[in-house]
């Protein structure tokens, strides 16, 4: 079973530049989730979908964040304007359903803002 | 809010012995807890996933301890080997959303 998948891996941009994120779920996955990792903390969940459907997107920086999932498949994470703040490992999982089940989790992108 | 802590923060052992990872969480509602393993530079791989109705689970040497009561879960990882070298975390599941609050980790290194 493909796992999930991430890219790019790494990402090097100047402050105020946009970047994008794209991830592709584990087949039949109807839960997706985006986290931000910021160096030597535990991740922390930015945004989380349901089919395409955004079931909790409390913490997502409005400002500057954004999120879709198209399709209820793959989903892309943008960042307008980034600052030096931004810079962290961001990670997308999956899940077979809104529930209890186990996250699956991609390798990341790591993004470092200048 | 949930707020998650493992202790300790870093931890450094010869080849051969136990280790022992501690997580504690503030809110005791939860439904599940499941442990990851985190390389450098590398995503999360889960280990273990306690269901709430459950004191314990286990996976070849990986043993995961529930104590919802309390607020505590620990890992317990028998015969430590270099390759268990990682940053291990910990993240208690709230039964709304499926939603995982991670703690800071514990930075592992075991030597030859």
């Amino acid at each position: 079973e493909a796992g999930v998948a991430q890219s790019p891996r790494y990402k090097i941009i100047e402050k105020r530049q946009s970047v994008a994120f794209w991830c592709n779920p584990i087949s039949g996955h109807a839960t997706l989730y985006w986290y931000q990792q910021i160096l030597g903390q535990g991740p922390k969940l930015l945004i989380q979908f349901q089919n395409n459907g955004v079931v909790d997107d409390s913490q997502l920086p409005k400002d500057r964040f954004s999120a879709e999932r198209l399709k209820g498949v793959d989903s892309t994470l943008k960042i307008q304007p980034a600052k030096l703040e931004d810079s962290a490992v961001y990670l997308c999982a999956s899940s077979l359903v809104r529930g209890l089940n186990e996250q699956f989790f991609g390798p990341g992108t790591r993004l470092t803002v200048l | 809010k949930q707020e998650v802590t493992q202790i300790p923060a870093a931890l450094s052992v010869p080849e051969g012995e136990n280790l022992v990872l501690n997580c504690s969480f503030t809110d005791s509602a939860i439904y599940n807890l499941q442990w990851f393993r985190q390389d450098p530079g590398k995503g999360l791989t889960s280990l273990l996933l306690i269901q709430s109705s459950q004191r314990e689970q286990t996976s070849g040497r990986l043993n995961a301890s529930l104590d919802k009561s309390s607020g505590r879960s620990t890992l317990y990882i028998a015969a430590s080997q270099p390759g268990d070298s990682a940053t291990y975390l910990c993240a208690p599941i709230k039964a709304a959303g499926n939603k995982l609050t991670f703690g800071g980790g514990t930075r592992v290194l075991v030597k030859p």
